[in-house]
């Protein structure tokens, strides 16, 4: 079965400080598909990273970066030096055709606030 | 922002009733996906169209229906309102959905059930 695990609720950091947000994922398919989408307390989910079942290389982006591990099912992103507007909910997300659609499946979310 | 614009951005509607959800596409994506969102939980499939087909369905009753339209634009339909539909409904379009590609949400339309 397809599953999408974020373990932290809630962190709270200062800035400046880095933090990781921990995604573990579950799927039968070797093609697959993980993402991460940042919500805002306005709703709108906004797309920050996709990777591929084949891509197993860390990608970094300014102050993100993510830790794609196959051999743990894991798809971990480090925010380096936090700030204010870092304050959100981060979700981290499934893609596969196991139920013969590319749905995406969501963990429950990590809300990080980061305090001034 | 993404191009994917959804309306009405807020709403209240009375438990029994019937709601219209309605979102635009992303110019040149013919791939339209529905999502609720409960308080404190992840986005959950409801379905997908692609070329005006349903072409996927979550785990959602019947009166959970849609549509698509020849601009690929999309309506989420609700019958028969519950108080557990009470939620952030998100419309996400993408080119070729079918294929994993990236998904780009609107802003949602947030639905209160009385």
């Amino acid at each position: 079965a397809q599953k999408v695990t974020q373990a932290q609720t809630e962190i709270s950091v200062v800035e400046k400080e880095d933090v990781t947000l921990d995604c573990v994922y579950e799927t039968r398919d070797t093609t697959y598909y993980l993402f991460w989408y940042k919500q805002p307390p306005s709703g709108e989910l906004v797309f920050l990273i996709r990777r591929n079942s084949f891509d197993e290389q860390n990608e970094i982006s300014g102050r993100y970066s993510w830790n794609f591990q196959k051999s743990t099912s894991s798809f971990n992103f480090t925010i380096t030096a936090s700030q204010v507007v870092d304050s959100a909910v981060y979700f981290c997300a499934l893609s596969d055709a196991t139920s013969g659609t590319y749905k995406y499946i969501f963990g429950t979310g990590t809300r990080l606030k980061v305090l001034a | 922002e993404t191009g994917v614009t959804q309306s009405p951005t807020h709403l209240i509607k009375t438990r029994g009733q019937q709601v219209t959800l309605r979102c635009s596409s992303q110019s040149g994506h013919n791939t339209v996906s529905w999502y609720q969102q409960a308080l404190g939980q992840g986005p959950q499939f409801i379905f997908q169209y692609y070329r005006e087909e349903e072409n996927g369905r979550g785990n959602f009753p019947p009166r959970f229906s849609g549509l698509q339209f020849p601009n690929y634009s999309s309506e989420l339909n609700v019958n028969a309102l519950e108080l557990d539909d009470s939620a952030l409904y998100l419309c996400a379009s993408s080119f070729e959905g079918f294929s994993g590609n990236t998904i780009y949400f609107g802003e949602g339309s947030w639905l209160t059930v009385v």
